[in-house]
């Protein structure tokens, strides 16, 4: 079964600090992919980023960056310098599904409440 | 519009009532996926639609929801008879899963749904 634990429910940092997000996945797939979304007050999922289970290789944009550990089946998301409009509920998603139907919707956390003070 | 739509963004219902969600996904979008979200909670998977078919509706919670997906292209969630536990935001998404691939879902902005 696909889990995904987000064990941080809320964080409030000071504008400019570097801020990161935990994600830890189970999975008995070989396959899989790993996403973040972040939820701003509106409502509307933002989609931040997809890694797959075969590449490793960090990623950075801008302002953000993740770190994807295999060994220790974690995805975590930091952001540098945070800003106020970061301030968001971020949710981990696992992808899943009967590889028959080709679903692979998406398992996601219960999310982690950003707060960005300035 | 660009983007994946739903409506209504809210409705309230009796108890007992029947509602219809509708769901517009991105023009051309294959996949189309239905979530439930509630309060505080992530989106857990309802049902997905491969074009017109329903190739997977294991997360729907009774029998009293069901979806439709008729063209290919609009998606309606129904729920009958709803139940206070029914309230929740239900998010609709749509990717263009390429064969082989997995694509990122784009969601909508969601129907909120509150049931007295």
């Amino acid at each position: 079964a696909q889990k995904v634990t987000q064990a941080q429910t809320e964080i409030s940092v000071v504008e400019k600090e570097d801020v990161t997000l935990d994600c830890v996945y189970e999975t008995r797939d070989t396959t899989y992919y790993l996403f973040w979304y972040k939820q701003p007050p509106s409502g509307e999922l933002v989609f931040l980023i997809r890694r797959n289970s075969f590449d490793e290789q960090n990623e950075i944009s801008g302002r953000y960056s993740w770190n994807f550990q295999k060994s220790t089946s974690s995805f975590n998301f930091t952001i540098t310098a945070s800003q106020v409009v970061d301030s968001a509920v971020y949710f981990c998603a696992l992808s899943g599904g009967p590889p028959r139907t080709g679903a692979n919707n998406l398992f996601f956390g219960t999310g982690t409440r950003l707060t960005v003070i300035p | 519009g660009a983007g994946v739509s739903q409506s209504p963004r809210y409705k309230v219902a009796k108890r007992g009532q029947d509602v219809a969600l509708r769901c517009d996904p991105i023009s051309g979008h294959v996949s189309l996926f239905w979530y439930q979200q509630a309060l505080g909670q992530g989106p857990e998977f309802l049902t997905y639609f491969q074009n017109e078919a329903q190739l997977d509706k294991s997360g729907l919670p009774s029998d009293r929801f069901f979806a439709e997906r008729p063209e290919g292209s609009v998606s309606t969630l129904k729920i009958q008879r709803t139940q206070q536990e029914d309230s929740a935001v239900y998010l609709c998404a749509s990717s263009s899963r390429l064969a082989g691939n997995i694509n990122e879902q784009f969601f909508g902005p969601g129907t909120r749904l509150t049931v007295l």
